[in-house]
C-alpha cells in the first residue's frame, strides 16, 4: 500500500507570510495528488489537485506542485490569512490502478496569525 | 446544492453497545465512501459503494461493522458491539462519478463517536 507522509505536522505563520507543505509518497504509480483542508466540525474540502502529466498548477493564492522522480509533492499558500488556519491533508493516489483509493497523509496544523 | 447529509453529529454510547450512523449524499452522486477518522489522523477508507453495490470494504472491520446502501441514495454505517479504539469521527463522502481515483470526493459534516 501506499506510504505518505506529510511534514511539518504543524505549522505557523504570520498573517500574510507564505506557507509550504510537502507530502512524500512511496508508489511509483500515483497519478493524482490532490490537496484537502478540513476544518473544525467539518469535512475535508478539496482545494487543489494535479495530476502526472503537469508539474505546477496554480490557483489564486494557492498552488502545488510535484517531482514525481522524487516523489513528493507540495502545498504553497502565499499571503495567508486567518481564514487559511485549518489542516491540511495530502491524498496521492493512482487513477484507475490498483491504489485508486485515497491515502491521506496525518495532516499538517496550519495556524495563521493576525 | 445542496451538500452531503449526516446524522447524528454527535454520539455517546457505552462499549458493546450497538449505534448507527446516517447519511445522504449529494443527488446523481453514484460513489459513496464512509471514513473513519481517529484523532490526529487523516481519514481512513472504510467502505466504498459504487451506486448499491460494494467497490471495496478491505478494510472494514466486519465483524462488528456493517453498512449498506440501499436503493443506490442513503447510506447506513452500523458499529455492533462498539469497542473503546472505535472512538472516532466517521465521515461519509460522494463523488459523481465511478470511483476509480481522480474525482473529487464531496465529504459531510462527520459524526463524532465517543465510546466510554
Amino acid at each position: 500500500g501506499e506510504n505518505v507522509e506529510q511534514h511539518p505536522s504543524t505549522l505557523s505563520v504570520q498573517e500574510g507570510d507564505s506557507a509550504v507543505i510537502k507530502c512524500t509518497y512511496s508508489d511509483s504509480a500515483s497519478n493524482y495528488f490532490p490537496w484537502y483542508k478540513q476544518e473544525l466540525g467539518k469535512g475535508p474540502q478539496l482545494i487543489i489537485d494535479i495530476r502526472s502529466n503537469v508539474g505546477e498548477k496554480k490557483d489564486q493564492r494557492i498552488a502545488v506542485t510535484l517531482n514525481k522522480t522524487a516523489k513528493h509533492f507540495s502545498l504553497h499558500i502565499t499571503e495567508t490569512q486567518p481564514e487559511d488556519s485549518a489542516v491540511y491533508f495530502c491524498a496521492p493516489t493512482g487513477i484507475g490502478g490498483s491504489n485508486y483509493k485515497l491515502t491521506f497523509g496525518k495532516g499538517t496544523l496550519l495556524t495563521v496569525n493576525p | 446544492e445542496a451538500g452531503v447529509a449526516q446524522s447524528p453529529r454527535y454520539k455517546i454510547i457505552e462499549k458493546r453497545q450497538s449505534v448507527a450512523f446516517w447519511c445522504n449524499p449529494i443527488s446523481g452522486h453514484a460513489t459513496l465512501y464512509w471514513y473513519q477518522q481517529i484523532l490526529g489522523q487523516g481519514p481512513k477508507l472504510l467502505i466504498q459503494f459504487q451506486n448499491n453495490g460494494v467497490v471495496d470494504d478491505s478494510q472494514l472491520p466486519k465483524d462488528r461493522f456493517s453498512a449498506e446502501r440501499l436503493k443506490g441514495v442513503d447510506s447506513t454505517l452500523k458499529i455492533q458491539p462498539a469497542k473503546l479504539e472505535d472512538s472516532a469521527v466517521y465521515l461519509c463522502a460522494s463523488s459523481l462519478v465511478v470511483g476509480m481515483g481522480g474525482d473529487e470526493q464531496f465529504f459531510g459534516p462527520g459524526t463524532r463517536l465517543t465510546v466510554l
